[in-house]
């Protein structure tokens, strides 16, 4: 069975400029859920989507957006990089929002902010 | 707002010791999970803890909840090398609210 799916891997971009994250979750997984992680701020969850929805949002600026397609993948995009966006953006997968299946995780784009 | 707190941070112990980690959550919460990251790596599900009093095990680590007291604890018997890691709890709030919000994470060392 195929885990959670991220690309890119590995991103360097300039400051000012935008990017798309991708995740494909495992096949039948409805919920994708992103979540930042850096060394000081830890792991901090960004938003969730259901069903194409956005379920709820963390506490993020307008700058960092997200969507769902029908067929569950996501994307996310942050735009007007600043270099304080470096970090591991990490997608969770998992059946539902109620979280009583667990999430699982991807290995995670690695995203610097030059 | 749900707020979780690990402890120890750091810990350094040799093999073959036991030692606990804590996880305490500040409002009520019915689901807990533990997770596992090796250096560069993401994420790895330990456990799912979805009830008062739910205890898992899978080799030599054990997960418990305690959703009265707020607290659930990560219990390593006789530890070896391969159990180095930094280890995050992690608690949902339930109803749809904002994800899971994560411990610092306690990063473990297991020398021989």
């Amino acid at each position: 069975k195929a885990g959670v799916t991220q690309t890119p891997r590995y991103l360097i971009k300039t400051r000012g400029q935008q990017v798309t994250l991708s995740c494909s979750p495992i096949s039948g997984h409805r919920s994708v859920s992103w979540y930042q992680q850096t060394p000081g701020q830890g792991l901090q969850f960004l938003f969730e989507y259901f069903s194409e929805t956005q379920r709820n949002k963390g506490n993020f600026p307008g700058r960092f957006s997200g969507r769902q397609f029908s067929n569950s993948r996501s994307e996310m995009n942050v735009s007007t990089l600043e270099l304080g966006d470096s970090a591991l953006y990490l997608c969770a997968s998992s059946l539902d929002v109620s979280g009583g299946y667990g999430y699982t995780f991807g290995s995670g784009t690695r995203l610097t902010v030059v | 707002e749900l707020k979780v707190e690990q402890n120890p941070l750091f810990l350094s112990m040799q093999e073959g010791k036991n030692y606990t980690i804590y996880c305490n959550y500040s409002t009520t919460s019915d689901r807990l999970y533990w997770y596992r990251q090796d250096p560069g790596k993401s994420l790895e599900s330990l456990f799912v803890l979805l009830s008062n009093g739910a205890v898992k095990q899978e080799g030599r680590l054990m997960a418990s909840l305690d959703t009265k007291a707020r607290l659930s604890t990560l219990h390593i018997t006789a530890a070896v090398h391969d159990l180095s890691a930094t280890y995050f709890c992690a608690a949902h709030s339930g109803g749809g609210a904002d994800g899971l919000t994560f411990g610092k994470g306690t990063h473990l060392i297991i020398q021989p």
